[in-house]
């Protein structure tokens, strides 16, 4: 299975814009790019996903490279909140339905000051 | 809506003794999942259900078995419980595979003793 990269830990302020990075250089054609939180003591938590194209939803935007070896996951007002660990993940296809789950890392640490 | 709902929260073992971890959803969803969390790491899938009658294992699923009778249910039975199995257990489900998100439970907190 492809493989995600990510910083250990960054930190922010609160109200700025956080800007999350993601390396998949041996990303395949079909892989879609998730990224999950966990907030301390909880489930993972679905923020966004996406192919090829850039996404945005109420939590996030997900910027994707257009070689698709890289992405980003913008948070565009960071809050107190937001502080949790955030999976950058692959979920590939195996038998043809990624039926297999998501494969997590150890993810980045988001720290926010206030 | 509930979405994923697992049971116990908490839960203490001795050695050998077995357990069965439940977890159910409502949003009819046919792919769930069973992951298990150790301390400062991600998650690790166990099991994991494309449909009722239909299971399959993960990266780490020995001393674990499930079953899959109903689109709601998705059990985890540990048998002959060990230290090795104390960790934070996550059940997941969703629609379908790749281009869909899954939805995870709060966590079942289990420690062999």
């Amino acid at each position: 299975d492809a493989k995600t990269t990510q910083p250990n830990s960054m930190e922010s302020n609160e109200e700025e814009p956080v800007h999350l990075p993601c390396n998949h250089s041996t990303i395949s054609g079909t892989d879609y790019i998730h990224w999950y939180r966990q907030l301390p003591s909880q489930g993972p938590e679905y923020v966004i996903h996406g192919l090829t194209s850039n996404v945005n939803n109420r939590m996030a935007s997900l910027a994707i490279a257009e070689d698709r070896k890289s992405s980003t996951l913008i948070l565009h007002r960071a809050t107190l909140r937001d502080a949790a660990v955030y999976y950058c993940i692959l979920r590939a296809p195996r038998g043809g339905g990624g039926a297999d789950g998501l494969t997590f890392g150890k993810g980045t640490h988001l720290i926010i000051q206030p | 809506n509930a979405g994923v709902t697992q049971t116990p929260k908490f839960r203490i073992l001795k050695i050998g003794q077995s357990m069965t971890l439940q977890c159910t959803q409502d949003m009819n969803h046919n792919y769930m999942y069973w992951y298990r969390q150790d301390p400062g790491m991600g998650l690790k899938l166990i099991y994991y259900s494309v449909g009722a009658g239909i299971t399959d294992k993960g990266e780490v699923p020995n001393g674990y078995n499930v079953s899959r009778s109903t689109t709601e249910d998705f059990p985890l039975r540990l048998e002959l419980a060990a230290p090795s199995q104390t960790s934070v257990y996550f059940c997941a489900s969703s629609y379908s595979g790749r281009d869909t998100e899954a939805f995870f439970g709060q966590g079942t907190r289990l420690t062999v003793v």
